[in-house]
């Protein structure tokens, strides 16, 4: 089992450059999470999704997309990318039960310039 | 919007010694989580708290909840080198997680 896995693992956009990070995961978990993370910072919750076809916002969604047309993936599309948009994303999945239980993936470092 | 803070936000301690993170949040949570992360990795899940007066315990690290207190802490036990990390507490209402600032913890020898 890989787990949960992201690409790009690294990227350097420029501001107004578009782009999408993908998260994959072979657990057969049912919700998926994008968060951000930055420096001194905790995570931070972009969207979510708990099951396929859906996804919902979470704390910081503005400028950000998502998209879950497959149980294993979960697309988060910068249409615009912006330098606040300089982060490190976590990707995050779980089983939809009591504990809600997080498996992260390795997490990528966009820097938009 | 559920906030959750932590404190210290960093801790040196000397191996063999004891020390309690803590972590405090605004309103209800259905549950509480601890996860550790490593400079430059991603985060490890620790524990998850379900129920008032949950108690978990893994090697060195011992987490508990008080809901009536809406506290959280994570104690560790006779410090190793190994456990230098970062420590995030989390809580959660409904499907949405809020984290907190983390607390850097640094062992020495």
């Amino acid at each position: 089992n890989a787990g949960v896995t992201q690409t790009p693992k690294f990227r350097v956009l420029k501001t107004g450059q578009s782009m999408t990070l993908l998260c994959a995961q072979d657990m057969n978990h049912e919700y998926m999470y994008w968060y951000r993370q930055d420096p001194g910072m905790g995570l931070r919750l972009i969207h979510y999704s708990v099951g396929e076809g859906t996804t919902a916002k979470g704390e910081v969604p503005d400028g950000y997309n998502v998209s879950r047309l497959k149980k294993q993936n979960f697309l988060l599309g910068l249409e615009s990318a912006a330098p606040s948009q300089t982060s490190v994303y976590f990707c995050a999945s779980s089983y939809r039960d009591r504990a809600l239980l997080q498996y992260f993936g390795p997490g990528t470092r966009l820097t938009v310039t | 919007e559920l906030k959750v803070e932590q404190n210290p936000l960093f801790l040196s301690m000397q191996e063999g010694k004891n020390y309690t993170i803590y972590c405090n949040y605004s309103t209800t949570s259905d549950r509480l989580y601890w996860y550790r992360q490593d400079p430059g990795k991603s985060l490890e899940s620790l524990f998850v708290l379900l129920s008032n007066g949950a108690v978990k315990q893994e090697g060195r690290l011992m987490a508990s909840l008080d809901t009536k207190a809406r506290l959280s802490t994570l104690h560790i036990t006779a410090a190793v080198h190994d456990l230098s990390a970062t420590y995030f507490c989390a809580g959660r209402t409904g499907n949405q997680f809020y984290f907190g600032t983390g607390t850097s913890l640094t062992v020495i020898p």
